[in-house]
């Protein structure tokens, strides 16, 4: 089965300080993850996926295969970034279902 | 190119009714997934339509249904409603083949409050 983790469920950071959103999975064979945000009294929206390699708002993420984790960073967190984050996990073992994580809430502080 | 559309947006239900919950996808895209999102279980997969056809089922009593039309758009429906089934219903559609076939689209949802 699949299944994804995300330790934290609030991280609350300073203005300009690093922050990094674990996510970690469990699934045989190889994985599509992806990261989603939910802005306050918006759609819950797609941040970025491991396939485009792509640095979105200034976040990025790496998929590690041998820690079957795919962590969200950004060096420099900012009030907007301010969300609900949530890692999704998806793999054609489960008929490419795709299987969120608990989320994490970013609060960011000025 | 509009956007993944729910209806209705708001509704109140008391224990033992039934509702209903529409969904329209982004046009082109063939598979509709409906997800129960509440604070304390955060977001969980009900079912996953495509062509007609559903894909994928979580693991939620039968009293949860849906199904999907010729023209992609979608229904959920729940019977018997209990308390718990109180939480925002979220919608999303995707292409279900080709590039980016797994990036989900979400509506705003339909949040069904139970008493």
């Amino acid at each position: 089965a699949q299944r994804v983790t995300q330790p934290e469920k609030l991280l609350s950071v300073f203005k300009g300080a690093p922050v990094e959103l674990k996510c970690n999975y469990s699934y045989s064979g190889s994985p599509e993850l992806f990261w989603y945000v939910q802005y306050s009294r918006q759609r819950l929206q797609l941040l970025l996926r491991h396939i485009s390699r792509e640095s979105i708002k200034g976040f990025t993420a790496d998929l590690n295969k041998g820690e079957t984790s795919f962590h969200l960073k950004k060096p420099f967190a900012q009030e907007e970034d301010s969300a609900m984050y949530y890692c999704a996990l998806s793999g054609k073992a489960a008929g490419n279902k795709l299987t969120f994580g608990g989320g994490t809430r970013v609060l960011v502080k000025p | 190119k509009a956007g993944v559309t729910q209806t209705p947006r708001y509704l109140i239900k008391t224990r033992g009714q039934q509702v209903t919950l529409s969904c329209s996808p982004i046009s082109g895209h063939r598979s509709v997934s409906w997800y129960q999102q509440t604070p304390g279980q955060g977001l969980q997969f009900l079912f996953e339509y495509f062509s007609e056809t559903q894909r994928n089922k979580g693991n939620f009593p039968g009293r949860f249904s849906g199904r999907q039309f010729s023209n992609s758009r979608s229904e959920m429906n729940v019977s018997t409603l209990e308390l718990g089934d109180s939480a925002l219903y979220l919608c999303a559609s995707r292409t279900g083949g080709g590039s980016g076939a797994n990036v989900l689209t979400f509506g705003a949802g339909s949040r069904l409050t139970v008493l």
